[in-house]
C-alpha cells in the first residue's frame, strides 16, 4: 500500500544536528513532492519545506533557511531532512507528507512522525 | 502565530452541525489559492479531509464539507459524532512568503 515510513525517535544535545529519513513505497516516487511539517508539543502544524524527488530541487520556509537541508535518494526512494544547530525550541514531532507534483494540492499521505527531543 | 486564523475551539452536541472558519488575506486564500483541511486525532498524524476547497478524498465521510469565499474558507461537519473529536487544520499557499505552504493555528473540536 501507499505509505511513508519515518525513522525512529532521536534525542540530541543543543548545537548538534539530526537527520530524519522518510521512505516512500507503493507509488511512483518521482511523481509526488515530499514536504516536511513539524509540530512542537501542544502546538500547531508548521510547514518547513518541500523537495521534488524527481529533480532534487528544494524550497524552504523562510524561518528554516540555513537551518534545514532536504535531500533524496531515488535508488532507495528515501527523502532525508537534516536540521542543524539544534535548540530546545526544535523539540517537536517531524512529519513527512506527499502532494502531487506540479501543483499546490493537499498533503494526502503522511508519515507516522518522528519525535526529536533536544535536551542537555 | 499562524498566517491563517482559526478559532481555537468549537463544540457541539452529537447530531449537531458545526463549522470551523479559516481566515487569510490577499496573499493566500484571497489570491485564489486552494484551501485544504486536515483532521488530527490525538497522538496521530494529520489526515487529509478536504482538498482543493470542496473535494473529499476517497473514504472520507460525506458529513464533512468545505467551502471558500473571498479571503476565507470553512469546514462544516454535520451529524456530529464522538469520533469527530479532534484538531482540525486548514492549509493553503502564500505568495508573500517565497511560495510557502501555510497552516492555520488549528481548532479543537469537542463533542459534548
Amino acid at each position: 500500500q501507499v505509505q511513508l515510513v519515518q525513522s525512529g525517535a532521536e534525542v540530541k544535545k543543543p548545537g548538534a544536528s539530526v537527520k530524519v529519513s522518510c521512505k516512500a513505497s507503493g507509488y511512483s516516487f518521482t511523481r509526488y513532492y515530499i514536504h516536511w511539517v513539524r509540530q512542537a508539543p501542544g502546538q500547531w502544524l508548521e510547514w518547513m519545506g518541500i523537495i521534488n524527488p524527481n529533480s532534487g530541487s528544494t524550497s524552504y520556509a523562510q524561518k528554516f533557511q540555513g537551518k534545514v537541508t532536504m535531500t533524496r535518494d531515488t535508488s532507495t526512494t528515501t527523502v532525508y531532512m537534516e536540521l542543524s544547530s539544534l535548540r530546545s525550541e526544535d523539540t517537536a514531532v517531524y512529519y513527512c507528507a506527499r502532494s502531487p507534483l506540479g501543483g499546490l494540492g493537499g498533503l494526502d499521505i503522511w508519515g507516522q512522525g518522528t519525535m526529536v527531543t533536544v535536551s542537555s | 502565530q499562524s498566517v491563517l486564523t482559526q478559532p481555537p475551539s468549537v463544540s457541539g452536541a452529537p447530531g449537531q452541525r458545526v463549522t470551523i472558519s479559516c481566515t487569510g488575506n490577499s496573499s493566500n486564500i484571497g489570491a485564489d489559492y486552494d484551501v485544504h483541511w486536515y483532521q488530527q486525532l490525538p497522538g496521530t498524524a494529520p489526515k487529509l479531509l478536504i482538498y482543493d476547497n470542496i473535494n473529499r478524498p476517497s473514504g472520507v465521510s460525506d458529513r464533512f464539507s468545505g467551502s471558500k469565499s473571498g479571503t476565507s474558507a470553512s469546514l462544516a461537519i454535520i451529524g456530529l459524532q464522538a469520533e469527530d473529536e479532534a484538531d482540525y487544520y486548514c492549509q493553503s499557499h502564500d505568495s508573500s512568503l517565497g511560495g510557502s505552504r501555510v497552516f492555520g493555528g488549528g481548532t479543537k473540536l469537542t463533542v459534548l
